[in-house]
């Protein structure tokens, strides 16, 4: 079976400061990997995915995460913080189950901007 | 279109009611989820539909049926729920293959009273 394991539940940075959150996989196959943000009350944003090609995936709100094979890691990276990025983020495995492939969740992390 | 649909945005049920969720998309997926999201934790996985036929039952109590009208519409009939069963359901879409993304309602905000 295939999961990821996010480090760190919680997160805060200055703003302007870098954003780092970190997704560990595992897989027996190629994995398709993303990352989600949920604000309060709120469905989930899909961030970015990869799937395949390029590795240095680039995604919305400045976000993008890179696929390291030799490492299983997908961070999430921000150069600089704002604070409407305070919310909470998920990474996510999609694996094979007969006909449909389904999405499995990170525990979470959550985000919180300082000004 | 490329958004997922929920309705209601929140509801509020006795545990002898009979209620339905809703979940609509036109963005031509044909796999189609529900989700179950507790407060402070990461969605878990109920139900999975691939064109229309269901695919994966994660041991979800007979309390919560699920059905697939048509490639556009999820539904999520619930009876006799407990309280513990209050929670963010969420609905998602994607191609079965996955490679695109899936996409998530809103959810519905349901309360077991």
């Amino acid at each position: 079976a295939q999961s990821v394991t996010q480090l760190g539940s919680h997160v805060s940075v200055s703003e302007g400061a870098l954003v780092l959150l970190r997704c560990n996989y595992s897989s027996s196959v190629p994995p398709y990997l993303f990352w989600y943000v949920q604000y309060p009350n709120q469905g989930l944003q899909l961030l970015l995915k990869y799937t395949t090609g390029a590795t240095l995936v680039k995604g919305i709100n400045g976000f993008e995460a890179e696929f390291k094979k030799s490492e299983t890691s997908f961070h999430l990276t921000k150069p600089s913080a704002h604070m409407s990025d305070a919310a909470e983020y998920f990474c996510a495995v999609s694996s094979s189950s007969g006909s449909a492939r389904q999405l499995t969740f990170g525990s979470g992390t959550q985000l919180t901007v300082l000004p | 279109d490329t958004e997922v649909t929920q309705t209601p945005k929140h509801l509020v049920m006795g545990m002898t009611n009979k209620k339905s969720l809703k979940c609509e998309q036109h963005m031509g997926h044909r796999a189609m989820y529900w989700y179950k999201q507790k407060a402070k934790k990461p969605p878990e996985l109920m139900f999975v539909y691939s064109y229309e036929k269901l695919s994966i039952n994660e041991s979800v109590p007979s309390r919560f049926s699920p059905e697939c009208p048509n490639s556009s519409l999820l539904n999520l009939h619930l009876h006799a729920l407990q309280p513990e069963d209050s929670a963010l359901y969420l609905c998602a879409s994607s191609q079965p293959t996955g490679a695109y993304g899936y996409t998530f309602g809103s959810g519905t905000r349901l309360t077991v009273v």
